[in-house]
């Protein structure tokens, strides 16, 4: 089944200490993203990756640290959370680029206190 | 990056046949226009996507008029089921990435 799983899909956290969510797809696609959903906010992208080694800032990304060190795995650093973190986070996939079919994970919520 | 305007919530009644309309008055030439469903606490899912005229799958259609400056996502006979929030996207297929954010998106609240 093509899917898109995020881990872990909850994670209550103090200020400061570092934390990783993984992403993976199984669907060899080249394209992965991260958002962040907040109330009245909408999806704001974080980062992207176009292929394996490229990834680029998307439009919130202060904060989080990202790589792509193989096509299949996608995971969001944040190196020190702070409050303002605390959100609902999706990865997304697509073949190619954003604009295809894009599918995306179950969600982490992620609360910092 | 460009904005699409969409209403910010629908009601409907259960076997009603809804239309959700997008405004996106400067999109390209290239621009594709892409709709995506969102249940509370999932991420979007892929509704269907067109250029230009009608596309129809087993979810909606999509009617995209000459100028292409808006579109209308129609879901046929909705169910308590399809509640979800809706958004519409402008994106180039060729060069990549969206050129519109998610916004709040449609919020519709189907009835029984």
């Amino acid at each position: 089944e093509a899917q898109v799983t995020q881990n872990p899909r909850y994670l209550i956290t103090v200020t400061g200490k570092k934390l990783t969510v993984t992403c993976s797809q199984n669907m060899n696609h080249e394209y992965m993203s991260w958002y962040r959903q907040d109330p009245g906010l909408g999806l704001r992208q974080i980062y992207y990756s176009m292929n394996v080694e490229v990834t680029d800032k998307g439009d919130v990304p202060e904060g989080y640290k990202v790589s792509r060190k193989e096509k299949r795995n996608f995971p969001l650093i944040l190196e020190s959370p702070s409050p303002n973190q605390t959100s609902l986070y999706f990865c997304a996939s697509s073949y190619r680029h954003q604009n295809t079919e894009a599918f995306f994970g179950q969600g982490t919520r992620l609360t910092v206190v | 990056l460009a904005k699409t305007t969409q209403p910010i919530s629908m009601d409907s009644y259960e076997g009603q046949e809804v239309n959700i309309t997008c405004s996106h008055n400067n999109i390209a030439t290239n621009d594709y226009i892409t709709w995506y469903q969102q249940f509370p606490s999932q991420g979007p899912r892929f509704i269907i996507q067109g250029y230009k005229t009608k596309v129809t799958n087993e979810v909606a259609s999509l009617f995209i008029p000459a100028d292409r400056k808006s579109s209308t996502l129609s879901l046929p006979r909705v169910s308590l089921s399809d509640t979800a929030v809706y958004y519409c996207l402008v994106g180039d297929l060729n060069t990549g990435g969206f050129k519109t954010i998610f916004g709040a998106g449609t919020r519709l609240f189907v009835k029984a």
